[in-house]
C-alpha cells in the first residue's frame, strides 16, 4: 500500500529558530495535508494543499506541495515553545474509495 | 461550534471484557472515521462511514472489533473480547470533504 515517509523521527531546535520538515512518498498524491498533535489530544489540521507547486501559509507555518506530487514540505519560522508536538503529513487522491494516508510523524521539541 | 466529541477519555479494563468507545461527529459532517494510534504503527484507519453507511472496514483488525453508526450524530466502536494488544489511543474523526478530517481528543484504552 501507499506509505509516507517522515524523517527524522524527532527534531530538537532552539526557540526562535526556523525548522523544515519534509514528507515523501513512492506514490503520487493530489492532496497533501499537514496536522499537528499536542500531547493528549487529537491531530489538528494546519494546512491543506491541493495543487502541485502550491505554496500556502498559515501564520508562521508555510507548506508546499511538491512539483512531482510525491512530496511536501512544512516550514515553521521563528519557533516558540507551543510549537512542541507531533507533526504529521497526510496524502490522498480523488476517487470513491480514496483514503487519507498518514506518515508516522515527527516529534518537535523546542528548547527555550 | 463543538468539535468531535469522544467518550470516555480513558478506559482501563481487563482482558476479555467488552469495551465500547463512543463518538459524536461535528454536526453536518457526512463522513466519520475511526483510527487507532500506537507508537509502533502510527495512525491506522480502522473503518469509515459515509452518511451512516460503512464504506470500508478493511482496517478492522479482527472480528473482535465492530463499529456502528445508527444515526448521523453517533457512532460506536466495540471490542469484544478485549486483549492487551488492543491497548492504544482510538480516535474518531469527521469531515464534510473526505480529506479534511477533524479529530476528537481520543480515548486512551488500556487492557490489562
Amino acid at each position: 500500500g501507499q506509505q509516507l515517509n517522515q524523517s527524522p523521527q524527532s527534531m530538537f531546535i532552539q526557540e526562535g529558530e526556523d525548522v523544515s520538515m519534509n514528507c515523501t512518498s513512492s506514490s503520487i498524491f493530489n492532496t497533501w495535508l499537514w496536522y499537528k498533535q499536542d500531547p493528549g489530544e487529537g491531530p489538528v489540521l494546519l494546512i491543506a494543499l491541493y495543487k502541485a507547486g502550491e505554496l500556502t501559509s498559515n501564520g508562521r507555518l508555510t507548506a508546499q506541495f511538491g512539483i512531482t506530487r510525491k512530496d511536501s514540505f512544512l516550514n515553521i519560522s521563528a519557533s516558540i515553545p507551543s510549537d512542541v508536538g507531533i507533526y504529521f503529513c497526510a496524502g490522498a487522491n480523488t476517487g470513491a474509495n480514496s483514503k487519507l494516508t498518514f506518515g508516522k510523524g515527527i516529534t518537535l521539541s523546542v528548547r527555550p | 461550534d463543538a468539535g468531535v466529541i469522544q467518550s470516555p477519555r480513558h478506559e482501563v479494563t481487563e482482558m476479555g471484557q467488552e469495551v465500547t468507545l463512543r463518538c459524536k461527529p461535528i454536526s453536518g459532517h457526512d463522513y466519520l472515521f475511526w483510527y487507532r494510534q500506537t507508537m509502533m504503527r502510527g495512525l491506522e484507519l480502522l473503518i469509515y462511514f459515509n452518511n451512516n453507511v460503512p464504506i470500508d472496514d478493511s482496517g478492522m483488525p479482527e472480528d473482535r472489533f465492530s463499529a456502528k453508526m445508527p444515526n448521523a450524530s453517533f457512532s460506536t466502536l466495540k471490542i469484544q473480547p478485549s486483549e492487551p494488544r488492543d491497548s492504544a489511543v482510538y480516535f474518531c474523526a469527521s469531515s464534510l470533504q473526505r480529506r479534511k478530517l477533524f479529530f476528537g481528543s481520543g480515548t486512551q484504552l488500556s487492557v490489562l
